[in-house]
């Protein structure tokens, strides 16, 4: 099924240790983006990817970064990672800027 | 400020009512307006999307923009007790690179 897959589905993780979330897509999107979504502050954007080879900083960016070497991946690290990281991690997609978005089914990452 | 702002609820309906879901941005030059339905546990997946000022039709669902008062909406007929999920809002700003941003969700109960 076409799509975007995300790994792990959670994971625990101690402080500062270093943590890449992986993220696939196979519908060829041009686009790529990180959110983080957090009760009562909603989805908020980490990094964003318009073509491979280019990446942006989103609202939120400090503490992790992102490469983009090809379409279809785009990880999440977290170099030494915060128990203010904590949080549900989504992945998306969209064919090209201003489209909509395609979401990966989240990681739960818990920083202790 | 948020960017992008809505009213939390709950917001509670009878099954068959009219439910009106509101949305506010901020002063800036948007592009694009989405939303999405989340259901607990879930990943956000798109309802409607509209790009112009007016009405946007699909089915049970309406959306609404006014971009002179920064607003849009979400109306939802004959409601099911299928619906009740959180609903976000996302604005795509002009000049921001690609960067979309989501406001805080208004979840919705449908009482059978």
């Amino acid at each position: 099924i076409a799509g975007i897959t995300q790994a792990p589905t959670s994971q625990i993780l101690a402080a500062g240790r270093r943590m890449t979330l992986r993220c696939t897509q196979d519908m060829r999107h041009n686009a790529m983006y990180w959110y983080r979504q957090d009760l009562g502050l909603g989805l908020r954007l980490i990094h964003y990817s318009n073509t491979a080879g280019t990446t942006g900083k989103g609202e939120v960016p400090d503490g992790y970064s992102v490469s983009r070497a090809n379409t279809d991946d785009f990880p999440l690290t977290l170099a030494s990672a915060v128990p203010s990281q904590t949080s549900v991690y989504f992945c998306a997609s969209s064919r090209a800027e201003n489209e909509k978005l395609f979401f990966g089914s989240g990681t739960q990452l818990s920083v202790l | 400020q948020k960017e992008v702002e809505q009213n939390s609820g709950p917001l509670s309906v009878p099954e068959g009512a009219i439910a009106s879901l509101n949305c506010t941005y901020s002063d800036r030059v948007s592009q694009s307006f989405f939303w999405y339905r989340q259901y607990s546990g879930k990943s956000p997946e798109l309802i409607m999307s509209i790009y112009s000022n007016g009405d946007k039709e699909d089915g049970r669902f309406t959306a609404q923009l006014n971009k002179a008062s920064q607003y849009v909406s979400l109306l939802i007929r004959d409601s099911q007790p299928s619906d009740s999920a959180t609903y976000l809002c996302a604005v795509n700003f002009a000049f921001t690179g690609n960067q979309f941003y989501f406001g805080t969700g208004t979840s919705l109960t449908v009482i059978p």
